[in-house]
């Protein structure tokens, strides 16, 4: 069965620095590969999408690279901010959209200091 | 736009009661709505799929009759837990997808905190 790991349970950084969060998968690629975010006691917001054939994705400080022979997806926040803490979790959507659900991972949870 | 709207969103319950979780979706159709538990610093677990006007699809190892599962409706969902019992304790979650998103995100309500004492 389809197995997802990202790399770390926390990734502790500095302010400013950039957080790159990594999410590996087995067997077959996703056509679609989703990222989350997810803060305490709430349901998990929606950030960006990759599809199998893009090699990378941006969208203001956050950028998403896609690489199907490593079967790996790397998740970066630059200028990383205090507000930027949580937890983010990346998901596979191996039906291209379709209304089937999604293969989620456990999660990395970020703390940004100050 | 593509707002769910999960409520309540924490609910205190003696062991052997029943409570009933809502899921709406706000301001579009979700025709498939789906419901999950998480455990702390666990992955959100499937626990089934709700079809709009026919029965819901449980994944394996979910006991449908423990956990009711109700799609009246193109914008509601409810999940029902009944005879609660302490382990049944736990953060549940709905999401939907909307076929005007073009990009497949699941859109997800703020959970629901369940404790059963």
């Amino acid at each position: 069965s389809q197995k997802i790991e990202q790399n770390s349970e926390a990734l502790n950084i500095q302010e400013g620095k950039t957080a790159t969060l990594t999410c590996n998968y087995t067997n077959y690629s996703p056509a679609y590969l989703q990222w989350y975010r997810q803060d305490p006691g709430r349901g998990p917001v929606f950030l960006l999408l990759i599809r199998e054939n893009e090699k990378e994705k941006r969208k203001e400080r956050l950028k998403v690279t896609f690489d199907t022979t490593l079967k790996q997806s790397l998740f970066h926040i630059t200028a990383s901010q205090p507000a930027d803490s949580a937890t983010y979790l990346c998901a596979l959507d191996m039906l291209r959209g379709s209304q089937g659900n999604l293969i989620f991972g456990k999660g990395t949870k970020l703390s940004v200091k100050p | 736009g593509a707002v769910v709207s999960q409520h309540p969103s924490w609910v205190i319950c003696k062991s052997g009661t029943s409570v009933k979780i809502e899921c709406r979706s706000l301001d579009f159709q979700a025709t498939t709505m789906f419901w999950y538990r998480q455990f702390p610093k666990q992955s959100l677990m499937l626990m089934a799929t709700s079809n709009e006007g026919s029965k819901a699809t449980y994944e394996q190892g979910v006991e449908k009759d423990k956990f009711l599962i109700n799609h009246a409706s193109l914008t509601l969902s409810t999940l029902t837990v009944t005879s609660a019992h302490p382990e049944d304790s736990s953060f549940y979650i709905c999401s939907a997808r909307t076929l005007l998103d073009s990009t497949g995100a699941l859109h997800f309500g703020n959970g629901t905190r369940l404790t059963v004492t």
